[in-house]
């Protein structure tokens, strides 16, 4: 059964600096997705890495994957307010021609003035 | 264009009521996953609807639950005999086929029992 967790699951930064939040999955699968959720809201995606060292990035956000680590990446340069957010990792778990996203619990992050 | 419609956006019934949540998913998209997303936790996977294939009913939590597609486009779920251990979000995603597709979401129903 594919797991993902993620970490930290909390995440308290000041504006302007740097973090990486981590996550890890089981088994093998060949798509991993970012998406992010504001509260009260639904989730947006940010970004869709599908081989081993893709990279992908996007204003202050920055995914990256390593598949022989079963590990995914998302790093947050010079952190604003307005990210404040759930971001969740979703890997796509496959079989007998059925897919669905397996979550990770999400790391809350806030950004302080 | 437009994206994935859920209605109704929030709910409250009491225990014991049956109720029907409906999902509307982008035009053309021949997927449809239903998630829940309980407070302070992750999603998790319910049901999954692709084309004419038959469901993939393994994440639905007891028999209470279940979901129809018709017509290859509207979904609804519905749960029957409610508890309080339903009160959830409930996401709808829809995605196209093949990959790598993005799965879509809705904006969510918000369920609560009472």
């Amino acid at each position: 059964e594919l797991k993902v967790e993620q970490n930290p699951l909390f995440l308290s930064m000041q504006e302007g600096k740097n973090y990486t939040i981590y996550c890890n999955y089981s088994t093998t699968s060949d798509r991993l997705y970012w998406y992010r959720q504001d509260p009260g809201k639904s989730l947006e995606s940010l970004f869709v890495l599908l081989s081993n060292g893709a990279v992908k990035q996007e204003g202050r956000l920055m995914a990256s994957l390593d598949t022989k680590a079963r590990l995914s990446t998302l790093h947050i340069t010079a952190a604003v307010h307005d990210l404040s957010a759930t971001y969740f990792c979703a890997v796509v778990a496959t079989q007998g021609g059925s897919e669905k996203l397996v979550f990770g619990k999400g790391t809350k992050l806030t950004v302080n003035p | 264009g437009a994206g994935v419609s859920q209605s109704p956006s929030n709910k409250v019934t009491e225990k014991g009521k049956d109720v029907e949540l409906r999902c509307d998913p982008i035009s053309g998209h021949t997927a449809l996953y239903w998630y829940r997303q309980s407070l302070g936790q992750g999603l998790e996977f319910l049901i999954y609807f692709q084309g004419n294939s038959a469901p993939d009913k393994s994440g639905l939590p007891s028999d209470r639950f279940s979901a129809e597609r018709t017509g290859g486009s509207v979904s609804t779920l519905t749960i029957q005999r409610t508890q309080q251990e339903d009160s959830a979000v409930y996401l709808c995603a829809s995605s196209l086929v093949g990959t790598p597709e993005t799965q879509y979401f809705g904006p969510g129903t918000r369920l609560l029992v009472l």
